[in-house]
């Protein structure tokens, strides 16, 4: 079974800094999706960012990348020049490509971004 | 573009009522749909996926139910609520299987 996990409860980034959020993942898998989502106190859950396990190079969506190091079986996510409105809680989820249909989700990573 | 709407947005309902909750997709044909739930704190449980019109699939045994009735309309219900069936409950769609799914807005649901 496939597992998610994101070490990181909180963060609190300054203005205008990047920022790193950690995800590390657990598949016997060759071929699966990995997702980042933004989730702000509305409760919406919204879509961010998505690396394919066998894409070569890492996805980036404006001021979002991810850096994918396959054999760790990491897929931070990096944040550029935050802002305020970047405050939410993030998820990373997988997907296996050969399985169900469901995304597993870690537990989240609550970011704070200070004035 | 795909737009996508659940309601009620927030519900308080008794122990031992029934439910039903709604979600709808506008602007595409044939997607996948799906239920989640996530308790306070915490991330998203799936409960449920369909890929068609009266095609469901469970992944989580409970005392809750899926029924998609028309393409582009999902219904969670429950005969009776439990206390635990308290949370956060979100719809999503996709285009294909295993594509990138986006969500509602959410139905809070507190049982008293």
């Amino acid at each position: 079974a496939q597992k998610i996990t994101q070490t990181q409860p909180g963060m609190f980034v300054q203005e205008k800094e990047a920022v790193t959020l950690d995800c590390t993942y657990d598949t016997s898998d060759q071929s699966y999706g990995l997702f980042w989502y933004k989730q702000p106190s509305s409760g919406e859950m919204i879509f961010l960012i998505y690396q394919g396990s066998y894409d070569e190079q890492n996805a980036t969506e404006g001021r979002y990348s991810l850096n994918f190091q396959k054999a760790r079986k990491s897929a931070n996510l990096v944040i550029s020049a935050s802002q305020l409105g970047d405050s939410a809680m993030y998820f990373c989820a997988m997907s296996l490509n050969f399985g169900n249909e469901k995304l597993t989700f870690g537990t989240g990573t609550r970011l704070t971004i200070i004035p | 573009s795909q737009t996508i709407h659940q309601w009620p947005a927030t519900l308080v309902q008794p122990v031992g009522s029934p439910l039903s909750l709604e979600c709808t997709v506008e602007g595409t044909s044939n997607p996948n749909l799906y239920w989640y739930r996530q308790a306070a704190g915490r991330g998203l449980q799936l409960l449920f996926y369909s890929v068609g019109i009266g095609q469901i699939s469970s992944e989580v045994p409970q005392n809750l139910s899926a029924s998609r009735p028309q393409d582009r309309q999902f219904i969670l219900s429950s005969k009776k609520l439990l206390l635990s069936d308290s949370g956060f409950y979100l719809c999503a769609w996709s285009l294909h299987r295993r594509g990138t799914q986006y969500f509602g807005p959410g139905t809070r649901l507190l049982v008293l």
